[in-house]
């Protein structure tokens, strides 16, 4: 069965630091790959998404991603961390093709000290 | 209101109960969605619905039936629920039921089985 692996479940970080969050998909298909996020309080929303073109993609607040083709990666980075930037971070894929059923890692917890 | 509003928020319901939950997207999409977050396990995916009607049930035991009455509303009717069934309910929607489109979450409503 497809899976999605974060590795990281709570991540510690000072604000100014760089932040990598590591996201590994699991289906030999073609995958479009998304990164959702949940600020304390609120709902779930889109970071970013990838489905074709230019593997590093650019989301909001200064999130990047890029997808490793070869190593069924799709990694988060982000050059200084804010501590707004406290929340929870979920990678997620949908087969390419099909329907919209999102297939979700466990999720990372980001924890930015000011 | 905008977005995706669910309601309750929270539920605590006995294992002989009968409630419902309630979710209404106010942003014209035509597919919604059920997910169920536990602790410690990713979002899993429990029921698609698109143009109101039901195009995926993900293995999800008949304690839980859903409806869509029409394509701003989803319920999900909960009956003789387990204990294991606490968790996070958050609907979702968007504009198709596609691989490509990115789902607006609802804040979710928070069931406790005792």
């Amino acid at each position: 069965a497809q899976s999605v692996s974060q590795h990281n479940h709570h991540v510690i970080l000072s604000e100014a630091a760089s932040l990598e969050l590591g996201c590994n998909y699991s289906y030999g298909g073609t995958v479009n790959l998304f990164w959702y996020v949940q600020y304390p309080g609120q709902h779930l929303q889109l970071l970013l998404k990838y489905f074709s073109g230019d593997p590093l993609v650019k989301g909001i607040k200064g999130f990047e991603a890029e997808f490793i083709k070869s190593k069924f990666s799709f990694n988060l980075r982000k050059p200084s961390v804010q501590w707004s930037d406290t929340a929870e971070y979920f990678c997620a894929v949908t087969l390419s093709g099909n329907t919209g059923k999102l297939i979700f890692g466990q999720g990372t917890t980001l924890q930015v000290k000011p | 209101e905008t977005g995706v509003t669910q309601t309750p928020r929270h539920l605590v319901m006995g294992m002989t109960n009968k409630k419902s939950l309630k979710c209404e997207q106010h942003l014209g999409h035509n597919a919604m969605y059920w997910y169920k977050q536990s602790a410690k396990k990713p979002l899993e995916l429990m029921f698609v619905y698109s143009l109101e009607e039901r195009v995926e049930n993900n293995s999800v035991p008949s304690r839980f039936s859903p409806e869509c009455p029409n394509s701003s509303h989803l319920f999900l009717h909960l009956h003789t629920l387990q204990p294991e069934d606490s968790a996070l309910y958050l609907c979702a929607s968007s504009p198709e039921d596609s691989s490509y489109n990115e789902q607006f979450f609802g804040p979710g409503t928070r069931l406790t089985v005792l």
